[in-house]
């Protein structure tokens, strides 16, 4: 089965940017999709597709690809995008994969 | 409003059968695939398990094949997990989560329902 590798954790100064990045066989043909977890509550997509956001994500959070590696850019990180954030994408078998997330910590 | 309730979820023995459901509604259920994702406590989110909106193609994580069914039925708008032969790492939430595009994402997920498998 295909696997999606994550740094487990990654800090940013209050307003800076940051990069989580996901690397994985499976990018190299489909796109990964992009979810951020707070304590206690459900998943929420920010990302999806080559760089798409659903309605009310903001417009600093973009993802891009290359090759086997995505990454999810925070603009102008805010103290609210403190979370856990998870890539996930498709294997060639029809699965869908996640990675062992990103802890973000905002200074 | 575009919404998914899990239930069934509970405190069981280890080798029960268990059945989540997934009440959708806000959407047309029968044009969307959907999956089934769980987390551990203080571990990482895992899918489980995904099925094509007719319900035709059904697709699992090797850590459940075997062991858990997925199902859904249109005209209830709702989605199943049989969980079989439960197992202490089998402990986790499991939240349902609608798909849109085969190349896109989860953009609608559940609050989760609760699963502990303990004897």
């Amino acid at each position: 089965s295909s696997e999606l590798t994550q740094d487990p954790a990654v800090s940013v100064a209050l307003g800076q940017t940051v990069r989580i990045t996901c690397q994985g066989d499976s990018l190299r043909n489909y796109y990964a999709s992009w979810y951020q977890q707070k304590p206690g509550q459900a998943p929420v997509l920010v990302i999806y597709g080559k760089n798409d956001r659903p309605s009310g994500i903001p417009d600093r959070f973009s993802g891009s690809s290359s090759r086997n590696t995505a990454s999810l850019t925070i603009t102008g990180a805010q103290a609210e995008d403190e979370a856990d954030y998870y890539c996930n994408s498709r294997d060639s078998s029809g699965n869908r994969v996640f990675g062992g997330g990103t802890k973000l910590t905002v200074l | 409003e575009v919404e998914l309730l899990e239930s069934g979820g509970g405190l069981v023995q280890p080798g029960v059968s268990l059945r989540l459901s997934c009440a959708a509604s806000g959407f047309t259920f029968s044009s969307y695939d959907m999956s089934w994702v769980r987390q551990a406590p203080g571990k990482a989110l895992e899918w489980v398990s995904g099925i094509s909106s007719s319900g035709g193609s059904t697709y699992f994580a090797d850590s459940v094949k075997g062991r858990f069914t997925i199902s859904r039925d249109n005209s209830k708008n709702t989605l199943y997990l049989q969980m079989n032969s439960l197992r202490a790492e089998d402990t986790a939430v499991y939240y349902c989560a609608k798909e849109f595009g085969v190349n896109y994402g989860m953009d609608v997920w559940g609050q989760g329902t609760t699963v502990i498998v303990s004897s």
